[in-house]
């Protein structure tokens, strides 16, 4: 069972534009929703996260947008540069309780043009 | 500092091979997982420690896999016998704290490979 479904499995943007990833979950038990950026041959790193309690969240130029009641999320890159070209995975987590471990989408392959 | 260091970076392996893979987290981090990562997929979840004590091992695919973190530090995951479907990218992290929210630190992971 997937828990965690994203989209698109890879997205060209040109350089300046705006790369919007999508991601849906099927567990109400989530309650924490990070994004990490993977870059080949290294190990992903947390981009951003959000709760549930917002539905808004930026960072410089990267906003994730939540929506609690269609249990949707995504990630929205603002004036993408070539340097963002990389791997991004949605996560989602049970924040009590013993489960700690991230479920994590397919990945979003994101390459931005000069 | 130092990140969370794994090794070998990568490992080919006849199938019936016993492979150990290692990890190094961020020193003082209490919690760690092992994640595995096919091509093309996401990180799966397949075991997680606080210290010493293996709280999670619900994610490990069958009993060849093992994992243990006996000082809780280092941390050695165990495929015994390995086989060609185990092949992929095993992805440890640490975080410093126990809460759900607290970020994982990834390392390089080690790519595996058997054949």
């Amino acid at each position: 069972q997937q828990q965690v479904k994203q989209s698109p499995q890879s997205l060209i943007v040109q350089k300046g534009g705006i790369s919007i990833i999508n991601c849906a979950y099927e567990n109400t038990a989530f309650d924490y929703f990070p994004w990490y950026q993977q870059f080949p041959g290294k190990g992903p790193a947390l981009l951003i996260a959000i709760r549930p309690d917002v539905s808004e969240k930026k960072e410089g130029r990267f906003t994730i947008s939540f929506n609690k009641s269609a249990k949707q999320f995504s990630l929205h890159i603002m004036d993408s540069q070539p340097g963002d070209s990389a791997t991004y995975f949605c996560a989602a987590s049970i924040s009590s309780g013993s489960a700690r471990q991230l479920t994590f989408g397919s990945g979003t392959q994101l390459t931005v043009l000069p | 500092g130092a990140g969370v260091s794994q090794s070998p970076r990568y490992k080919v392996a006849k199938r019936g091979q016993d492979v150990a893979l290692r990890c190094d987290p961020i020193s003082g981090h209490v919690s760690l997982f092992w994640y595995q990562q096919a091509l093309g997929q996401g990180p799966e979840f397949l075991t997680y420690f606080q210290n010493e004590a293996q709280l999670d091992k619900s994610g490990l695919p069958s009993d060849r896999f093992f994992a243990e973190r006996p000082e809780g530090s280092v941390s050695t995951l165990k495929i015994q016998p390995s086989e060609p479907r185990d092949s992929a990218v095993y992805f440890c992290a640490s975080s410093d704290r126990t809460g759900g929210t607290d970020t994982q630190y990834f390392g390089p992971g080690t790519r595996l490979t058997v054949l």
